[in-house]
């Protein structure tokens, strides 16, 4: 089982608007609704930002919300701002084993 | 405040053994299912290990047979024994609660600091 591909990097502005995609199979992505996303700042741990597709848990802004449309999940974080810039990860429950595969990151630079 | 806490981790030898500890508070323990997930150094997450609260167990490929999950609900603890450990171990190793309890599918909502595993000799 492959990690699930995000692109290595995705920049914006302040208050601009971006998404990361996040590209898994029928086995995973495609095939339950167990994606979650998770942030992380240098030196830091994982902190959970989105579960079962497009829920937020407690806490987290609602700047942040997720989609999926077949094999591909995706993490859109509205009026970007300074303390977003982090790395973000994906991940999913599979089928196979793996029991969990999470992406290979991407690295969100704010301008 | 709902905590991990992970002990154990230091520099070991090729061939070499170490057992990792988590330390949980602030939750009742025995009703979520843990993990263990690593990050090898400027590399992504990597999931390694599920335990429910009623002992289902699952590992990746990459270290079953070497590494073993546990856990002690009276002492709030998980643990991870690692064996025939690899330079490819060499990773900061986290704990992580499941979010909904004990579901094999599920997101991870409390980390712990994590714990460095440095395999070399």
């Amino acid at each position: 089982q492959s990690a699930l591909t995000q692109p290595a990097s995705v920049s914006g502005s302040p208050g601009q608007s971006i998404t990361i995609s996040c590209t898994g199979t029928s086995s995973d992505v495609g095939g339950y609704n167990y994606v979650s996303w998770y942030q992380q700042h240098p030196g830091k741990a994982p902190k959970l930002m989105i579960y079962d597709v497009i829920n937020r848990p407690s806490g987290v802004s609602n700047r942040f919300s997720g989609s999926k449309s077949g094999n591909t999940a995706s993490l859109t974080i509205s009026g970007l701002q300074a303390e977003d810039e982090a790395d973000y990860y994906c991940s999913s429950y599979t089928s196979t084993s793996p029991l969990y595969v999470f992406g290979t990151g991407t690295k969100v630079t704010v301008l | 405040d709902v905590q991990l806490v992970e002990s154990g981790g230091g520099l070991v030898q090729p061939g070499g053994s170490l057992r990792l500890s988590c330390a949980a508070s602030g939750f009742t323990f025995s009703t979520y299912s843990m993990n263990w997930v690593r990050q090898a150094p400027a590399k992504g997450l990597e999931w390694v290990s599920y335990m429910s609260g009623t002992s289902t167990i699952k590992y990746a490929d990459s270290v079953k047979g070497r590494f073993t999950i546990s856990r002690d609900n009276a002492k709030n603890s998980l643990y991870l024994q690692m064996s025939s450990l690899r330079a490819e171990d060499t990773a900061v190793y986290y704990c992580a609660r499941g979010l909904r309890g004990n579901y094999l599918a599920d997101a991870f909502d409390i980390w712990g600091q994590g714990t460095m595993v440095t395999v070399s000799s």
